[in-house]
């Protein structure tokens, strides 16, 4: 069954280090979607992503994030100073279509930012 | 604030039993509803979507809406251990393409 793969799956880093978190999306998807979720809380949107521009981004994807797709099949967030509370679990999702709420999730990618 | 509540529970239900998990949101222009499924540690699964009003049912699942009264509710029946979870209910506001989750509902099935 087709999945979307995430990496790496636990990363630690010193605050004010740069990070990237790669995704493989499902590959005949077309939406491509980072959420968030600190332990303990909710889930949250970050940013959505469709014809190799962002389509949305919630007011947690300040200057520091960045979504970018460098080939056909990777779809990577970049946080680019980090800071304590960017520590949390991150979601990268697909979708098939434009019913945006039917998304498969990865296994997501924990960040622990020192 | 636009919002999305759920009961954090736990709700404890029997094994066999029915399990009710209710969530209410607060952008009435909302169109479309989605049930996720989160083991501990783990990721959302979409369990359900609904977009009308009234029942849907999958298998031993029954999502419910009531746009008037701007609540959404799942039914799971015959509950098994393996429904232990937390369920989250998600909204999708209109025009946009963020999914806003709930806290989530901890589900326990005793054997």
């Amino acid at each position: 069954e087709p999945e979307v793969t995430q990496t790496p799956s636990h990363q630690v880093t010193q605050m004010g280090q740069e990070v990237i978190l790669r995704c493989v999306p499902i590959s005949n998807h077309l939406y491509f979607y980072w959420y968030r979720q600190i332990l303990g809380q909710k889930v949250e949107f970050l940013v959505s992503f469709y014809n190799n521009e962002i389509s949305e981004k919630s007011e947690i994807f300040d200057d520091q994030f960045s979504v970018e797709r460098p080939d056909g099949s990777n779809f990577t967030l970049k946080i680019r100073s980090t800071k304590l509370e960017d520590s949390a679990m991150y979601f990268c999702a697909s979708s098939a279509t434009s019913v945006t709420g039917e998304l498969f999730f990865g296994e997501g990618s924990r960040l622990t930012v020192l | 604030q636009k919002e999305v509540e759920q009961n954090s529970g736990p709700l404890s239900v029997p094994e066999g039993a029915i399990a009710s998990l209710n969530c209410t949101y607060s952008d009435r222009g909302s169109q479309s509803f989605f049930w996720y499924r989160q083991y501990s540690g783990k990721s959302p699964e979409l369990i359900m979507s609904i977009y009308s009003n009234g029942d849907k049912e999958d298998g031993r699942f029954t999502a419910q809406l009531n746009k008037a009264s701007q609540y959404v509710s799942l039914l799971i029946r015959d509950s098994q251990p393996s429904d232990s979870a937390t369920y989250l209910c998600a909204v999708n506001p209109p025009g946009r393409r963020a999914l806003t989750f709930g806290s989530g509902t901890r589900l326990q099935v005793q054997p």
